[in-house]
């Protein structure tokens, strides 16, 4: 299977929140595992990533967890800002040997100040 | 540095019209690729392209050609235009030999076939 199956649909969340996307695929050959950020009427933009040799990593008030077993990912958002309001997508990669990546559908996410 | 660059932003077509979204990156990367985004179905691969003269179909490539002649270039055509492929349309490109690199996107295209 190549689906990336990401929820939920949309979130909101009150700043200073906890904003937490799950992400889950079939797919054991995936090993690259990246978090794309797209603001309205611009291009997504990588955010952070992870290879599943790891089960956490964190970059500033992002945080992806990482559980190989159940084959599952998600993005955390610490401190929930007004600015992170945007959608945000999952992806996963065989990484060497392809150049496809599968989406997930994405998460609408919007901080209420 | 421009990035990648797509236009046009914006374009109507009838059906059965033709049309070209140029796609065009200065970073010197080899990977360059074509998505489509509708709502609800996240980002599709449309075809994508790992050097000049080199070119694979995606997810959803039906409709669409591609041709890559030089590294900096990768346009998309759609040959007869249909309501179907009403959607924003983004081009990607990458640095990584072997794949698994950050995926650079451009501002989108906003199609809409009438």
């Amino acid at each position: 299977q190549q689906q990336v199956k990401q929820s939920p649909q949309s979130l909101i969340v009150q700043k200073g929140g906890i904003s937490i996307i799950n992400c889950a695929y079939e797919n054991t050959a995936f090993d690259y595992f990246p978090w794309y950020q797209q603001f309205p009427g611009k291009g997504p933009a990588l955010l952070i990533a992870i290879r599943p040799d790891v089960s956490e990593k964190k970059e500033g008030r992002f945080t992806i967890s990482f559980n190989k077993s159940a084959k599952q990912f998600s993005l955390h958002i610490m401190d929930s800002q007004p600015g992170d309001s945007a959608t945000y997508f999952c992806a996963a990669s065989m990484g060497s040997g392809t150049y496809k990546y599968i989406f997930g559908t994405g998460t609408r996410l919007k901080v209420l100040a | 540095n421009a990035g990648v660059t797509q236009t046009p932003k914006f374009q109507v077509l009838k059906t059965g019209q033709s049309m070209t979204l140029q796609c065009a990156q200065d970073m010197n990367h080899e990977y360059m690729s074509w998505y489509r985004q509708d709502p609800g179905m996240g980002l599709r691969l449309i075809h994508y392209s790992v050097g000049a003269g080199i070119t694979d179909q995606g997810e959803v490539p039906n409709g669409y050609n591609v041709s890559r002649s030089t590294t900096e270039d990768f346009p998309l055509r759609l040959l007869s235009a249909a309501p179907s492929q009403t959607s924003v349309y983004f081009c990607a490109s990458s640095y990584a030999s072997g794949g698994g690199g950050e995926l650079f996107f451009g501002e989108g295209s906003r199609l809409t076939v009438l």
